[in-house]
């Protein structure tokens, strides 16, 4: 098993609708996990971090469901300027500070 | 500048040559990444530096793959007898670790392109 793994899409959507993504984990030890942004031809760039009791950056919800080893991303309200590639990241099993993405799930918001 | 700065930016080379990626971290960060990335894929993880303790090397898909990160600060990647399917980006990242520090984010260059031919 994939130490992250995601739903690689595209998830096509109309502008103002509500998406959700998923990523599961591997590694029950986990501590750290964080959601990045990675537009077309650019260098990823940290969108926010997942807290245990979940957290919400105005359009933007985290999850995390230890139980069950996944993280979830709510995006509300889609822009066109949401497009780009949403990268589940999680600390790498035996080690805290080296971080794993995933291969990333594909958002295209259309007019 | 004040961001992660990579050199160069594009490389072309002809298969079996050696390349070096060079990336100079922001001043402070204590842990360095590097990643490649092909296209239209996802980041794979090459080899973590943090402060003085032993490089976590267990992504480097080969021997022909080496890393250093002297003084603490600029880190070179070396790739041996390139060979095609070495044709990737190659993205550096640095993070501030430490008490009171924002832990998490990853600060990432530009990237190198590599492209063996």
């Amino acid at each position: 098993r994939k130490e992250v793994e995601q739903d690689p899409g595209p998830f096509n959507v109309p502008e103002g609708a509500t998406v959700a993504f998923n990523c599961t984990y591997s590694n029950s030890a986990s501590q750290s996990f964080f959601w990045y942004r990675q537009d077309c031809r650019k260098e990823p760039k940290l969108l926010m971090s997942v807290y245990s009791s979940g957290n919400e950056d105005g359009r933007f919800t985290a999850q995390l469901n230890r139980a069950s080893q996944y993280i979830s991303l709510l995006i509300r309200d889609s822009k066109l300027s949401d497009s780009a590639t949403y990268l589940c990241v999680v600390n790498k099993r035996g080690s805290q500070g080296n971080l794993i993405f995933g291969k990333g799930t594909k958002l295209s918001v259309k007019p | 500048g004040a961001g992660v700065s990579q050199s160069p930016s594009n490389k072309v080379t002809e298969k079996g040559k050696d390349v070096e990626l060079r990336c100079d971290p922001i001043s402070g960060h204590t842990a360095l990444y590097w990643y490649r990335q092909s296209l239209g894929q996802g980041l794979e993880f090459l080899i973590y530096f943090q402060g003085n303790s032993a490089p976590d090397k267990s992504g480097l898909p080969s021997d022909r793959f080496s890393a250093e990160r002297t003084g603490g600060s600029v880190s070179t990647l070396t790739i041996q007898r390139t060979q095609q399917e070495d044709s990737a980006v190659y993205l550096c990242a640095s993070r501030e670790v430490g008490a009171g520090a924002h832990t998490g984010e990853l600060f990432f260059g530009e990237g190198s392109r590599l492209t063996v031919l």
